[in-house]
């Protein structure tokens, strides 16, 4: 299985300040299509993920531009420009080039 | 709008058979991919298995021995069944969609998820 890496673990940010977290995986993402198979979620307190991020940097319907992916490889990031209070939860990056399909420990996102 | 609801028991004993049901409506079945996803309590996400709108599946192999996911078209249904559960299959279990056209790995649809206790 490919293991997925987070860092930090846990984080605190002010309002209106950029925020951002790693994901490293085991092996290359990298598809023969030349396209980076890695997907970023966000699970907000009492619910279910919800797609932020699809293949490393293309942000899901409705997904504000203050998100953004980066990456290749085996290392990828999301960056928040700025944080805001609705952002709080727990964050998940997940690789989708081969199954099993395999998250992050998750990185939890709290408000200063 | 798509929505997606699982059902089932939220109790199962040790060594019987976990069984749930997610039903989709607002969207056909067919033509797309449907996964199981669970999250221990506490705990981070683990993928399960999926299966396509004609029966094909394909399953986490660390569940594969005891797993099998099928799908009812005529129902708009998927279900999941895990044989011989332990309390390490304690969990919250989500159904998703997976994304359409040519990138259909992600999940941008999920169910509100439903907690199941494996305890005697």
């Amino acid at each position: 299985d490919i293991v997925m890496t987070q860092s930090p673990l846990s984080l605190a940010v002010t309002p209106g300040e950029p925020a951002s977290i790693s994901c490293r995986s085991s092996q290359r993402l990298l598809h023969r299509n030349g396209y980076n198979y890695l997907d970023w979620y966000l699970q907000k307190p009492g619910q279910s993920p919800q797609l932020l991020i699809y293949l490393t940097s293309t942000r899901a319907s409705g997904v504000p531009d203050r998100f953004s992916g980066s990456g290749s490889g085996t290392d990828f990031t999301l960056k928040i420009s700025r944080v805001e209070a609705e952002d709080v939860g727990v964050y998940y990056c997940m690789q989708a080039l081969d199954t099993p399909y395999t998250f992050g420990q998750g990185t939890k996102l709290e408000i200063k | 709008q798509l929505q997606l609801r699982e059902s089932g028991p939220g109790l199962v004993k040790p060594s019987e058979t976990l069984s749930l049901t997610c039903t989709v409506s607002g969207d056909s079945i067919s033509s797309y991919y449907w996964s199981w996803i669970r999250q221990p309590p506490g705990r981070g996400l683990e993928w399960i298995g999926y299966i396509f709108h004609t029966g094909s599946t394909t399953y986490n192999p660390s569940l594969k021995s005891r797993l099998t996911i099928s799908v009812d078209t005529s129902k708009s249904q998927f279900s999941l069944r895990l044989r011989s559960v332990t309390a390490a299959d304690t969990a919250v279990y989500y159904c998703a969609r997976h994304h359409s056209g040519w990138y259909e790995e992600s999940f941008p649809y999920w169910g509100q998820g439903t907690l199941v206790t494996v305890s005697s």
